[in-house]
């Protein structure tokens, strides 16, 4: 089974922060990556997939990146509506693995 | 809109079983592959299982293989999860996931709690 390790686990950064999170797959995924984010209460929102494309809708502060066995979430300038928890999903046409999640804090 | 509401979740006893649907609008439900995906109180997010569009393949998390069984009807569009012989370890929210375009996560219910507890 494919394992996915995120970091950091907690981040504590401001308004108008460039952040970057890395998800470490355990072996090759191609770009077979997703980026959600979720808020307290609610369900995962899809932002980016195949690693680097951005999901309708999702302001262009979001980028991520990566190939193979590495991946970025970047968010160039830190919104307050962006204060919420992170998960990298590794995916394919029969299961999913997810990280463990960042919670991005003030 | 594209919309997944899921039902029957509930408080339910260690050992005993419940069965989780999830009605889809908005999309064209025959054509997409499914999953379900739960979330324990205060932790991350766990896929569980999915089903193929035609409802001929079948997975599972090793957590819940031979417990947990997910189904589709096609004709009335319902995704279905029977889960048997639970556990405390399975209280969580329960989200009914469409896997869109390339397999991708893209569209998910609002989520229902199930809670084993005695």
């Amino acid at each position: 089974d494919i394992q996915m390790t995120q970091s950091p686990s907690t981040l504590s950064a401001s308004v108008g922060d460039r952040v970057t999170i890395t998800c470490r797959a355990s072996q090759s995924i191609s770009t077979w990556l997703a980026w959600y984010q979720q808020k307290p209460g609610k369900a995962p929102n899809l932002l980016i997939y195949r690693a680097s494309t951005l999901h309708n809708g999702v302001p262009s502060r979001f980028s991520g990146s990566g190939s193979g066995t590495e991946f970025t979430l970047t968010i160039s300038s830190l919104q307050p509506d962006d204060f919420a928890t992170y998960y990298c999903l590794q995916y394919n046409s029969y299961s999913g693995t997810f990280g463990q999640g960042t919670k991005v804090a003030i | 809109e594209v919309q997944l509401v899921e039902s029957g979740g509930g408080l339910v006893k260690p050992g005993g079983s419940l069965r989780l649907s999830c009605a889809a609008s908005g999309f064209k439900f025959t054509s997409f592959s499914m999953n379900w995906v739960r979330q324990a109180p205060g932790k991350g997010l766990e896929w569980v299982s999915s089903v193929s569009f035609s409802n001929n393949y079948k997975y599972y998390a090793d957590s819940v293989r031979g417990r947990f069984t997910i189904s589709r009807d096609n004709a009335n569009n319902p995704l279905f999860l029977q889960m048997n012989s639970l556990r405390a370890d399975d209280t969580a929210v329960y989200y009914c996931v469409r896997a869109g375009d390339g397999y991708v996560f893209d569209v998910w219910g609002q989520g229902t709690l199930v809670i084993v507890s005695s």
